[in-house]
């Protein structure tokens, strides 16, 4: 089946900092990929939509400057958390249709992002 | 708006049915999925509904009532790996998939 990879699985850094989260589609080529966020005991929240080549396309409520999202090529999409403050520590999954025709998506194992 | 509801939480013992409710109000209608999430991880692919009936596979089984607005999740000979949240998501007319909250189920030996 398809996978999905996403690197690093958890990440500690201080206040201030940016950090880079990285998904790829290891067997099969991604056109659409989605990154989400989930705070404990909460369900998925969709940040934004990433299409290959384009610029992503944004949840209401999601600073586009803060969350800056690239997805360069087919396999990959990268999520970078500018300027990291405590109330940004949560769970960042990315997610990736499959090639079936029923928008099944395939997620990462998801990133734990804690800021001090 | 568009509404997926979903019990916050059951519980339920080891061997037995359980079945999970999901009511889902949007703006059309392309599938319905249930996902299996376990703390701390992402979630798994349970199963896809677009038309209406029973779906089997194996232990679990998935319902949809497109007329209703409502699906099921049943969870057969209930394992103790099987708690876990279950994620109700429909599809709508934008091919957008609208989250339900997710359902935690707690299964007692």
């Amino acid at each position: 089946g398809a996978v999905v990879s996403q690197h690093p699985s958890w990440v500690i850094c201080k206040s201030g900092t940016s950090v880079k989260i990285e998904c790829r589609s290891l067997d099969f080529q991604a056109t659409t990929m989605f990154w989400y966020r989930q705070f404990p005991k909460q369900s998925l929240m969709l940040m934004a939509t990433s299409n290959e080549g384009s610029k992503a396309t944004y949840e209401q409520g999601v600073e586009k400057d803060k969350f800056l999202i690239n997805h360069a090529s087919l396999t990959l999409s990268t999520l970078t958390v500018t300027s990291a403050h405590p109330e940004d520590s949560s769970f960042y999954i990315c997610s990736a249709n499959g090639e079936e025709s029923y928008n099944e998506q395939f997620f990462g194992p998801g990133t734990r992002l804690t800021v001090l | 708006g568009q509404n997926i509801d979903q019990p916050t939480e059951m519980t339920a013992t080891e061997g037995a049915i359980v079945q999970i409710n999901c009511t889902y109000q949007t703006s059309g209608f392309n599938g319905l999925f249930w996902y299996q999430q376990h703390a701390g991880e992402a979630p798994t692919f349970l199963s896809y509904n677009v038309l209406d009936g029973l779906e089997e596979k194996g232990r679990f089984s998935s319902f949809l009532s497109r007329s209703k607005g409502y699906s099921y999740l049943l969870l057969k000979e209930l394992q103790m790996k099987d708690s876990a949240s279950y994620l109700c998501a429909v599809v709508d007319s934008n091919y957008q998939l609208i989250w339900g909250a997710g359902t935690k189920l707690i299964i007692k030996p």
